[in-house]
């Protein structure tokens, strides 16, 4: 099984900054296949990113994926108030799914 | 649109039976891998089970192996977790969740979830 691992655990920042969440594999993900959610208190998860660096319908451009390999980036290029939300990475390239277990990205 | 809309859910001894199901619209549902993701209360997403299209295809996490059988029924739309020897740890919202890309995709859409709750 791969282990996702997630830092920080919490990410304190103020509206229109960058962040930076980190996603960290115990093995190297098959052909980059990491996607990235996003969760409200009380919603489902919401698909933003897949395949490392690909945008999912409807999602803005200030977020971004990277990496490959055991290390994965999801970046928020400017934080607008709607962001603030619990992210969660999830490999998908083994039978056996996986998720990271979450950073939350909270108003400062 | 795609909808997808879990039930089943409610209190159950330690030990007990539950069988959840999905109701899927809005999209050709014999065209995709489904999945069930859970939630434990106040912590993160546990992948539970994934199916192929033609049912072909059948994985589950460790946690739940032997004791959990996923099923689908294209005809119907509907999608299926059976769960059986139920304990306390597998108190959860249980999501239906469509893959793209076969079964070991991501994950798009998601329902709404449904809560499962083993206590005695």
């Amino acid at each position: 099984e791969i282990v996702l691992t997630q830092s920080p655990g919490t990410l304190s920042l103020s509206p229109g900054e960058r962040a930076t969440l980190s996603c960290r594999a115990s093995q190297s993900v098959s052909s980059s296949y990491l996607a990235w959610y996003q969760q409200k208190p009380g919603q489902a998860p919401r698909l933003l990113i897949y395949g490392a660096s690909s945008r999912a319908t409807g999602i803005p451009d200030r977020f971004s994926g990277s990496g490959s390999g055991t290390d994965f980036t999801l970046t928020i290029s400017r934080l607008e108030p709607e962001d603030f939300a619990v992210y969660y990475c999830q490999q998908y390239g083994s039978s056996l799914k996986t998720f990271g277990q979450g950073t939350k990205v909270e108003i400062k | 649109e795609v909808q997808l809309v879990e039930s089943g859910g409610g209190l159950v001894k330690p030990g007990g039976s539950l069988r959840l199901s999905c109701a899927a619209s809005g999209f050709t549902f014999s065209s995709y891998s489904m999945n069930w993701v859970r939630q434990a209360p106040g912590k993160g997403l546990e992948w539970v089970s994934s199916i192929s299209s033609s049912s072909s295809y059948i994985y589950y996490a460790d946690s739940v192996k032997g004791r959990f059988t996923i099923s689908r029924d294209n005809a119907k739309n509907s999608l299926y977790l059976q769960m059986n020897s139920l304990r306390a740890e597998d108190t959860a919202v249980y999501y239906c969740a469509r893959g793209f890309g076969g079964v070991r995709g991501a994950i798009d859409y998601w329902g709404q979830g449904t809560l499962v709750t083993v206590s005695s």
